[in-house]
């Protein structure tokens, strides 16, 4: 089992106010890193497939970049606002799935 | 702890075969849920269970599709009869409480219908 670890568990922010986490996983041989944002028990909405080092994308206020050769990827948030309120889940695609625990946060208006 | 276990890993089947999917969450895990990713939906909630029991099938996709959870150590996905558009990964994932960071996925059943 390939462990994909996500930091830290959770997270509360103020609204306005910028936050990052972390997506860390040991192998860089792999198809493609996903992020998720994820409400309880709802279907997770895509947010990046990320499969080269270095890349770097970005959708609204949110946007992620990928390291292989370290084995991280970071989830940025600009300007966080209460409807970012949810988990962000990363998963590894390596022909098989392995998804971290997930980061959840919390943005207080 | 091994983690949630899915299995088969891989499932080739011919178009009109019945598919059985298994999944064995994490021991004291009372919340299961299953959930289908495809390149068009991307990852989708089909069914979750509390206490073994069905919560909410409401991403069931049709009445060829059904889970069932007899005891809190096992569950199934079935699909009879199975179509080519049924091709995806399917995830299992077990939770102790509905926290937003306690949940554990399985690495997932890669069904391809032929």
């Amino acid at each position: 089992i390939l462990n994909v670890e996500q930091s830290p568990q959770s997270l509360h922010v103020q609204e306005g106010d910028s936050t990052n986490f972390t997506c860390s996983f040991p192998s860089s041989n792999f198809y493609a890193l996903h992020w998720y944002r994820w409400e309880t028990a709802k279907s997770p909405e895509a947010l990046f497939v990320m499969t080269l080092n270095g890349d770097e994308k970005k959708k609204g206020r949110i946007s992620a970049t990928l390291n292989t050769k370290e084995g991280y990827s970071y989830l940025y948030i600009k300007g966080s606002q209460p409807e970012d309120s949810a988990t962000y889940l990363c998963a590894l695609d390596q022909a098989q799935f392995y998804f971290g625990t997930g980061t959840s946060l919390t943005v207080i208006p | 702890d091994a983690g949630v276990i899915q299995s088969p890993r891989h499932e080739v089947t011919e178009m009109g075969q019945e598919v059985t999917l298994r999944c064995k969450p994490i021991s004291g895990h009372n919340s299961l849920f299953w959930y289908r990713q495809t390149m068009m939906r991307g990852l989708e909630l089909l069914i979750y269970f509390n206490n073994n029991v069905p919560i909410d099938d409401s991403g069931m996709p049709e009445d060829r599709f059904s889970a069932k959870m007899p005891n809190a150590s096992f569950s199934t996905l079935k699909i009879q009869p199975s179509e080519p558009r049924d091709s995806a990964v399917y995830f299992c994932a077990s939770s102790h409480t509905l926290t937003p960071y306690g949940y554990t996925f399985g690495s997932g059943t890669r069904l391809t219908v032929v």
